[in-house]
């Protein structure tokens, strides 16, 4: 089966600044993309979808690459409350793949 | 509410003693899926079932059993628990490639 790889991290930031975090498929036929948002041992939870064209979202932004087969997440102005692991999610045949994960905390 | 309901929420068993974790979703998703999270490893798609009497093996199928008999629920039983199946383990369904919907997870420890 495909692979869905993702910046190992952790990544530890201090409050206000810019992070990104880029994942790559290997599944070219991959339909639909997606970033996860997970808390310490808690259930994951959309934190937004990522189209061809790109997106944003307050601080957050979603970009994605067809032809390099990768997709990135930057977030812009960070909060202590972004302190979480983020998952890159990919669907290949409806069928939903998931990164290991990039452990993002957020000092102040 | 939609949503994705498991139990148990904390489990702890003896090895070599069946278990069952139920999963149970009320949105009328086609496909649901079990993962297990383990430090360090992310998450690991057990089984997956595309829809009701339609099941195909993860990553990590070994010493894991599904069904799926209706649409709404998708129950994982380990018929003879291993230490090494200690794990939290999550339950999840979408719409065909939409947003995935999870349960609370089961922090599952056998010993």
């Amino acid at each position: 089966r495909k692979e869905v790889e993702q910046d190992p991290g952790p990544f530890n930031v201090p409050e206000g600044a810019t992070v990104a975090f880029n994942c790559t498929y290997s599944n070219s036929a991959s339909q639909s993309f997606f970033w996860y948002r997970q808390d310490c041992r808690k259930e994951p939870k959309l934190l937004m979808s990522v189209y061809s064209s790109g997106n944003e979202d307050g601080r957050f932004t979603a970009q994605l690459n067809r032809a390099s087969q990768y997709i990135s997440l930057l977030i812009r102005d960070s909060k202590l409350s972004d302190s979480a692991t983020y998952l890159c999610v990919v669907n290949e045949d409806y069928d939903m793949r998931f990164g290991a994960g990039t452990r993002l905390t957020v000092k102040p | 509410e939609a949503q994705v309901t498991q139990n148990p929420r904390y489990l702890i068993t003896v090895t070599g003693k069946k278990l069952t974790v139920t999963c149970s979703q009320n949105m009328n998703h086609e496909y649901m899926s079990w993962y297990r999270q383990d430090p360090g490893l992310g998450l690991r798609q057990i089984y997956y079932s595309m829809n009701v009497e339609v099941t195909d093996k993860g990553d990590v199928p070994e010493g894991y059993k599904v069904s799926r008999k209706e649409k709404r629920n998708f129950p994982l039983i380990l018929e003879s628990p291993s230490p090494n199946q200690t794990s939290l383990y999550f339950c999840a369904s979408s719409l065909n490639g939409a947003e995935a919907f999870f349960g609370q997870g089961t922090r599952l420890t056998v010993v």
